[in-house]
Order: C-alpha cells, then structure tokens, then sequence
C-alpha cells in the first residue's frame, strides 16, 4: 500500500462541473504538494500547504492534518483544466517527497 | 526569472548505451532532486544534493547510476550501461530551502528516457 493514495485514478467531467481529488496519506509531513503534469509537460507547482485551506482562481486545496487528508477542487471546470493531478506529501523525518499515483482528469467541452 | 531546465526533453538509447541526463536548477537554489516515473508507477525519490555534496541518495536505484553536481550549479545523472527497466521519466526539481523546511519545489519539463 503506498503511503499517498489518490483518488479517483481517472476522472471525466464536462466543462463547467466542479471537480474533488482526493489525497490520503500515511506518514507524518511537513507539508502537502499538489502539483499538476499536462500531457506531455512537466511538473507545476499549484499548492503547497500544511494546515487549513488555499485558493487560486478557480482552484482550492484543503487539508485536514488530524484525518491526514487533503483535496483539490476546480470549479466552473474547462477543458484546458485536463491534466494530472500530482498529489506529493513532504516527509516529516528525510523531508523528501513521497508521491500519489495521480489523477488523470478530462473535462469535455 | 528561467525555471529549472532539463536536457534532453527525450531520449532513446539502446540497452548497454550511457545515456547523460541534465538539470540546471532556478539560479540560487543550493537544494536540487531528482525523480524518477516508470510506466504506471507513481513518482520516486531517487537523491538530493545541498549544493555539490548529496545530502541523500537513498533512492538511486543502482550502481549504473552516478550523479554529480560540480560547483554546486548544475547537475548530471549518467546511466552507465542502461537496461530496459530504466526507461521513464526523470525529472529534476530545485528549492530555496530543503523541502522538509516546507520550501515550494520547482520542477523541470522532465527527460523521457526510453532503452530499447
């Protein structure tokens, strides 16, 4: 069992719905990451948290550090949206990031 | 301000070939990983340098690989002889401040390696 589990693994939208990941982790952090990888691109970074809740343009990440859980939610989702959607946890002991499998989202027109 | 930059975006080299992957971090980061995605697995650790020294290379897979980082700037992964099992792609990503200090990593575009 990986110590980040994501979920869903792939999800389909149509443009305008609003859209939750979920991240659960097992280890104790220093701070979550999610990060999102467009198709054949590289690596951004969207949030970085480790209590409460942020938000940028239609994006918001939460975490709940005593349930060890955190989301991302898209509102008014569009089509440029689809990505993967990383979530990577900062360890608390080596400080490196352990990493989800990520959700592949689309968001049809 | 240039992000962090990785050549070659790809590269297909046969099994038992060298294969040298770069990484220049955003100027003034000491703190540089890399990363490593094999087909359907999520993204592992492979090390981390402060500057030229490694901090922690816990991750590296192998004796085939070798990373440096000479003058603390850029850095270098060599897979040296390459197999099958070491197409992916790696990715390298820079930060201020070590990320369990709660530093934000920025990320390169990522080589896709593939060994055939």
């Amino acid at each position: 069992k990986n110590e980040v589990e994501q979920s869903p693994q792939n999800l389909t939208a149509q443009e305008g719905e609003f859209i939750t990941i979920n991240c659960s982790y097992s280890v104790g952090i220093s701070a979550l990451h999610w990060l999102q990888q467009h198709p054949g691109g590289g690596i951004v970074s969207l949030f970085m948290l480790s209590s409460g809740k942020k938000k940028h343009g239609r994006l918001i990440a939460t975490i709940n550090i005593q349930e060890k859980h955190s989301s991302l939610h898209i509102t008014a989702s569009h089509p440029r949206d689809s990505a993967v959607y990383i979530c990577a946890v900062g360890e608390g002991s080596q400080g490196n990031l352990i990493f989800g499998k990520g959700t592949k989202l689309s968001v049809k027109p | 301000e240039a992000g962090v930059t990785q050549f070659p975006s790809h590269s297909v080299i046969e099994k038992g070939q060298t294969v040298t992957l770069r990484c220049d971090p955003i100027s003034g980061h000491d703190n540089l990983y890399w990363y490593r995605r094999v087909m359907g697995k999520e993204i592992k650790f492979l090390l981390h340098f402060v500057k030229e020294s490694k901090q922690d290379e816990s991750g590296m897979p192998n004796n085939r690989f070798l990373a440096e980082r000479t003058g603390g700037t850029y850095s270098t992964l060599k897979v040296q002889p390459a197999e099958l099992e070491d197409s992916g792609v790696y990715f390298c990503a820079s930060s201020q401040a070590p990320i369990r200090a709660g530093s934000e990593a920025f990320f390169g575009q990522g080589t896709r390696l593939t060994v055939v």
